[in-house]
């Protein structure tokens, strides 16, 4: 069964810090990553996503890559009370092309 | 760009009765769509792959004869709960993947809640 790890929370993080997010995954083969945004009683919004070993950035969100250590991250720089959801890392697993696994997400608190 | 629709937003249905939800790309086609029910706390599950033209592939546990799917169109999916019971209350998310150009990036649409008495 391939997985897709994320610590479920809750992070808090103060208004105007740096929120930090992990996920790991056990599909070797795994070439696109993507992150998403659920506010409580919505559906998911895509974030981004990566497809490269680095940094990806765009805006205020930077998404981190490592294929070696099967590693994917995303940093939320200067968090606001808006960005309080819980945030879904997925994967397309290699032998299912279209589908996601996703993780259980974790949950973002940003306090005033 | 990428905007995925539901309809409706919210039903309330009595036990026994039929359900119809449909999943419309509004800008872009679609050949693949898919559906996921999420219960409250619950991260997505998989329900099936909806490929337009052919017979949706299910996920493992999904009953295909309660959960039917037809993909008319490439704008156009619809999921029908046949003989809903009150464990089929759920919220049901349908997502998109533009056929081209395809990053295999998945687009939700808004979701469903539907309540069965």
């Amino acid at each position: 069964q391939k997985e897709v790890e994320q610590n479920s929370g809750p992070l808090s993080v103060p208004e105007g810090a740096i929120a930090s997010l992990n996920c790991t995954y056990s599909d070797r083969g795994s070439q696109s990553f993507f992150w998403y945004r659920q506010y409580s009683g919505k559906s998911p919004e895509l974030i981004m996503f990566i497809y490269s070993n680095g940094d990806k950035e765009d805006g205020r969100f930077t998404a981190q890559l490592n294929k070696a250590s099967q590693y994917v991250s995303l940093l939320i720089r200067d968090s606001q009370p808006s960005d309080s959801a819980t945030y879904l890392c997925a994967v397309p697993p290699t032998d299912s092309w279209g589908k996601l696994q996703f993780g259980a997400g974790t949950q973002v608190v940003v306090t005033p | 760009g990428a905007v995925v629709s539901q309809h409706p937003s919210w039903v309330i249905c009595k036990s026994g009765t039929s359900v119809k939800i449909e999943c419309r790309s509004l800008d872009f086609q679609a050949t693949t769509m898919f559906w996921y029910r999420q219960f409250p706390k619950q991260s997505l599950m998989l329900m099936a792959t909806s490929n337009e033209g052919s017979k949706a592939t299910y996920e493992q546990g999904v009953e295909k004869d309660k959960f039917l799917i037809n993909h008319a169109s490439l704008t156009l999916s619809t999921l029908t709960v046949t003989s809903a019971h009150p464990e089929d209350s759920s919220f049901y998310i349908c997502s998109a993947i533009p056929s081209a150009p395809s990053s295999g990036t998945q687009y939700f649409g808004p979701g469903t809640r539907l309540l069965v008495l």
